[in-house]
């Protein structure tokens, strides 16, 4: 199985100050069709998780384009790039490439100082 | 718009079953694939299950291989997750999701509690 290892685990952010959260995978996520099918998720308090990045660095129809994702083969980031206060929530990463079974990264915790 | 709808949560005791069903409506159901995913309270994201859009693969995570069946029927635009035997650590938020490469819509979440 595909291990998805994010860090930092918790990220106390000033509002209006930048974010990145790292995610690595334990083998390479390019897919033998060329794609990397690596997804960000953000999951805000009492809700569903939402999709914002998929294949690495396309962000999802109304996501604010301060969410950026980057990254190649097992190192993975998503950056926002100016801190709001509805940002706050755990943030997962997420392989689609080597199934089964899909796998999370532990999810990160982004909270306002 | 997309929307996912579970159904059938429940306090249940070990060793019991449930059924979850996963109504779909805004999209042409029958073309996606599924998948049902679980969050136990206050941790972090688990898959569970996957199905094909004709029905004919499916796939479960090993902690629930054996015990759980994951069928859809397209006809009613719903999927569904039969567990049997279940145990204490299977108590979790259960979301219904659609796959478009890798998940893109996620149901509300139902909640799966298995005490005695």
């Amino acid at each position: 199985d595909v291990v998805m290892t994010q860090s930092p685990l918790s990220l106390p952010v000033t509002l209006g100050q930048p974010a990145s959260i790292s995610c690595r995978s334990s083998q390479s996520l390019v897919h033998s069709n060329g794609n990397t099918y690596l997804n960000w998720y953000q999951q805000r308090p009492g809700q569903s998780p939402r999709r914002l990045i998929y294949k690495v660095s396309n962000r999802e129809s109304g996501v604010p384009d301060r969410f950026s994702g980057s990254g190649s083969g097992t190192d993975f980031t998503l950056k926002i790039s100016r801190v709001e206060a509805e940002d706050v929530g755990v943030y997962y990463c997420m392989q689609g490439t080597h199934w089964p079974p899909w796998t999370f990264g532990q999810g990160t915790k982004v909270e306002i100082k | 718009e997309v929307q996912l709808m579970e159904s059938g949560g429940d306090l249940v005791q070990p060793g019991g079953s449930l059924r979850l069903s996963c109504a779909a409506s805004g999209f042409t159901f029958g073309i996606y694939w599924m998948q049902w995913v679980r969050q136990p309270p206050g941790k972090g994201l688990e898959w569970v299950s996957h199905i094909n859009g004709v029905g004919t693969e499916t796939t479960y995570a090993d902690s629930v291989k054996g015990r759980f069946t994951i069928s859809r029927d397209n006809a009613k635009n719903t999927v569904y997750l039969q567990m049997n035997s279940l145990r204490a650590e299977d108590t979790a938020v259960y979301y219904c999701a659609r796959d478009n490469s890798g998940i893109d819509y996620w149901g509300q979440g139902i909640l799966v509690t298995v005490s005695s």
